[in-house]
């Protein structure tokens, strides 16, 4: 069973163009997670999607950041117009629906994104 | 506001040797705790997990945790440390609400070991 896939692994960009980070969840998990790590800090929570639903987002930044679930393909983390302090590293976790209380449900992360503004 | 503090940016331990790596969180109803250990240029991988019941954890890798409700901690210890175990180590509360789990990480502690 393959892991949590995310590319490009690395993504170098100019400021104002925009970045695309995909993520596709390991195989029978619907739950998707996106994380930043900014240099030398743990990572921060972004937004939590389930298929074709935004179900928590509070960790968006207002401007320029998107996320999207769809039915069939990968999750996609778009980042418009970017700037210099949007360089981190962006990862994806994926969950299942395991038995027990859903708060035990664990979460995979995948290898990261590291985006690099220029 | 729920929160992860790992007072320790920095540990050198020698091969050998054992190894405590602190964690203290802040959260107000049961927490829900976590240790990823991330290698250079990887993502997190999952060491130990706590929801409930003995509060002593078991690992991967010969990790264990042991959760302390009275002082707030969850510390993972090894208790011979060997050379692959360099890497950044994460803790992690889970905010569990509307039926799934926020992870709130601390800033990390990275481990070097000397030969």
């Amino acid at each position: 069973n393959a892991g949590v896939m995310q590319n490009p692994r690395h993504l170098v960009r100019r400021r104002g163009q925009e970045a695309r980070l995909r993520c596709s969840p390991m195989k029978g998990h619907s739950h998707v997670y996106w994380y930043r790590q900014l240099p030398e800090e743990g990572l921060k929570f972004m937004v939590y999607l389930q298929k074709e639903n935004i179900i928590d987002e509070s960790g968006m930044p207002k401007e320029r950041f998107s996320a999207e679930f769809p039915k069939e393909g990968p999750s996609i983390l778009r980042i418009q117009q970017v700037v210099r302090g949007d360089s981190a590293a962006y990862f994806c976790a994926s969950s299942p629906r395991e038995g027990g209380p859903l708060g035990t449900d664990t979460q995979y992360f995948g290898p990261g994104t590291r985006l690099t503004v220029l | 506001a729920q929160s992860v503090t790992q007072p320790d940016i920095h540990i050198t331990v020698s091969e050998g040797a054992s190894l405590e790596l602190r964690c203290n969180y802040s959260y107000g109803a049961t927490p829900y705790l976590f240790w990823y250990v991330q290698s250079p240029g990887q993502g997190l991988q999952l060491l130990l997990k706590y929801f409930s019941g003995d509060t002593l954890v078991q690992g991967i890798k010969g990790f264990e945790a042991e959760f302390k409700r009275s002082q707030s901690s969850f510390n993972l210890r090894k208790p011979s440390v060997h050379w692959s175990d360099a890497a950044e180590y994460f803790c992690a509360v889970g905010m569990f609400s509307g039926g799934y789990n926020k992870l709130i990480f601390g800033a990390g502690t990275r481990l070097a070991v000397h030969p």
